[in-house]
């Protein structure tokens, strides 16, 4: 499979742990995001890198939330702390800057967290 | 930033039935529109996408139009068939933010019942 891989695909832990997952976009995209999406929600935008650095990120993204693409390649999402409302899908998607650009973004299947 | 506001929020067709969705965006910098499709417990998946210097494009039985005065933007899905039961999102985004990032409606849930 050569689409954008996500690990895990579900987690649960409780209240307070901290969590990563990890995104493995489609090779040599140079850009990759993360979003995260409620139950009956679209999708809604945390941060956004250009090879390895990070270029957005969403006022969503408070300071329990770090992510990373050390080498330009795949990405880990750290959330520390973890609270009830954390609990939501974590989708990563990633385009082509040399698509133009006007790039369509693909999607993992994501991370579906459940903070007890 | 931007706001992208979608209608209706459940569409229930009959089999062969046209399908029409909506959106609105706020911010008149967007440029970039694509609809996704999520069935459930999978990914997003574009199925069309349309940019601002483009005001219809159409794919077999799906069309997207843009009325960029309006501000609004809507996808049609005719000779509806039972597969094309999922969630639709809409997007905008816009050149304004510093990145790429996409601004998702809430969805709308269609229901081809045969």
């Amino acid at each position: 499979d050569t689409g954008v891989s996500q690990d895990p695909r579900h987690k649960i832990t409780k209240r307070g742990q901290n969590v990563t997952f990890r995104c493995d976009p489609i090779s040599e995209h140079n850009r990759l995001y993360w979003y995260r999406q409620t139950l009956g929600q679209g999708p809604e935008f945390l941060t956004y890198f250009q090879n390895e650095a990070q270029l957005e990120k969403s006022r969503l993204l408070s300071d329990r939330f770090s992510a990373e693409r050390p080498k330009g390649s795949f990405s880990t999402l750290e959330i520390q702390r973890t609270e009830q409302g954390d609990s939501a899908m974590y989708l990563c998607a990633s385009s082509s800057r040399t698509s133009g650009v006007f790039e369509t973004q693909y999607f993992g299947p994501g991370t579906r967290l459940l903070v007890l | 930033g931007e706001n992208v506001e979608q209608h209706p929020s459940t569409l229930s067709v009959q089999e062969g039935d046209s399908a029409v969705i909506k959106c609105t965006y706020s911010d008149s910098a967007s440029n970039y529109f694509p609809w996704y499709k999520q069935e459930l417990g999978k990914r997003p998946q574009l199925i069309i996408d349309i940019r601002s210097n483009v005001g219809e494009k159409k794919d077999q039985r799906i069309a997207v139009t843009l009325n960029k005065t309006a501000k609004h933007f809507s996808l049609h899905i005719t000779e509806t068939q039972p597969e094309d039961s999922a969630v639709y999102f809409c997007a905008a985004r816009s050149i304004s933010n510093s990145g790429y990032a996409l601004n998702f409606g809430k969805g709308t849930s269609l229901l081809v019942t045969p």
